[in-house]
């Protein structure tokens, strides 16, 4: 059975920082491309971050270039998601995705909250 | 980037026929896929490449491209199908998700 366990949430302030951590299980987690998505409170789906099976290729939208940062670590099955510099609007639940093509999402975790606040 | 354009929401009665479409410049070079998200739960996957379907996926569950606006269609709508739907596609570096369409089952 294919499991993703995102962790790492919280209530941070604005400018602090946190760390995801998806743990991936079930399935070749070296094969997959990986993906962050996040979804705003009583808001829509939005595309955060992708890095390939290799790491060779990472990429990210517009509205958190400069501030996150994708990793993985095949050997432990696990993504990362560094998050610098937070701001009210990163408020969101993130969820971790694995992609066999690079173009969908055939998998997703459950989420994990995060809350920027003062 | 690009955007995707949903209806935010359908209504349909039990047992009748829910279309939901999506629109975009980008759809006639680019696949679309589908997602189902019921509240409090992560999105499942319902149609991929356009029309195609994950195995474990209904057969109601069907998918069109016409043009610049692809359409998820159920038939024979039930109750369990009441859920936010999300149109996606991708480029070679931007993934885009359409706003979502809440489809009530009445």
């Amino acid at each position: 059975e294919v499991q993703l366990v995102e962790s790492g949430g919280g209530l941070v302030k604005p400018g602090g920082s946190l760390r995801l951590s998806c743990a991936a299980s079930g399935f070749t987690f070296s094969s997959y491309s990986m993906n962050w998505v996040r979804q705003a409170p009583g808001k829509g789906l939005e595309w955060v971050s992708s890095i390939s099976s290799s790491s060779s290729y990472i990429y990210y939208a517009d509205s958190v270039k400069g501030r996150f940062t994708i990793s993985r670590d095949n050997a432990k099955n696990s993504l990362y998601l560094q998050m610098n510099s937070l701001r009210a609007e990163d408020t969101a639940v993130y969820y971790c995705a694995a992609a066999g093509t690079p173009l969908y999402f055939d998998y997703w975790g459950q989420g994990t909250l995060v809350t920027v606040s003062s | 980037s690009y955007e995707l354009t949903q209806p935010p929401s359908v209504s349909v009665s039990p047992g009748q026929t829910a279309r939901i479409t999506c629109s975009g410049d980008a759809l006639p070079k680019q696949y679309a896929y589908w997602y189902q998200q019921k509240p409090g739960q992560a999105p499942v996957l319902v149609i991929y490449k356009d029309s195609e379907r994950p195995s474990g996926i209904p057969e109601r569950f069907s998918g069109s491209s016409s043009g610049t606006t692809v359409t998820l269609t159920i038939s024979g709508v039930q109750a369990e199908d009441e859920a936010d739907y999300y149109c996606q596609s991708a480029d070679s570096s931007s993934w885009v998700f359409g706003g979502g369409t809440k489809l009530t089952v009445l």
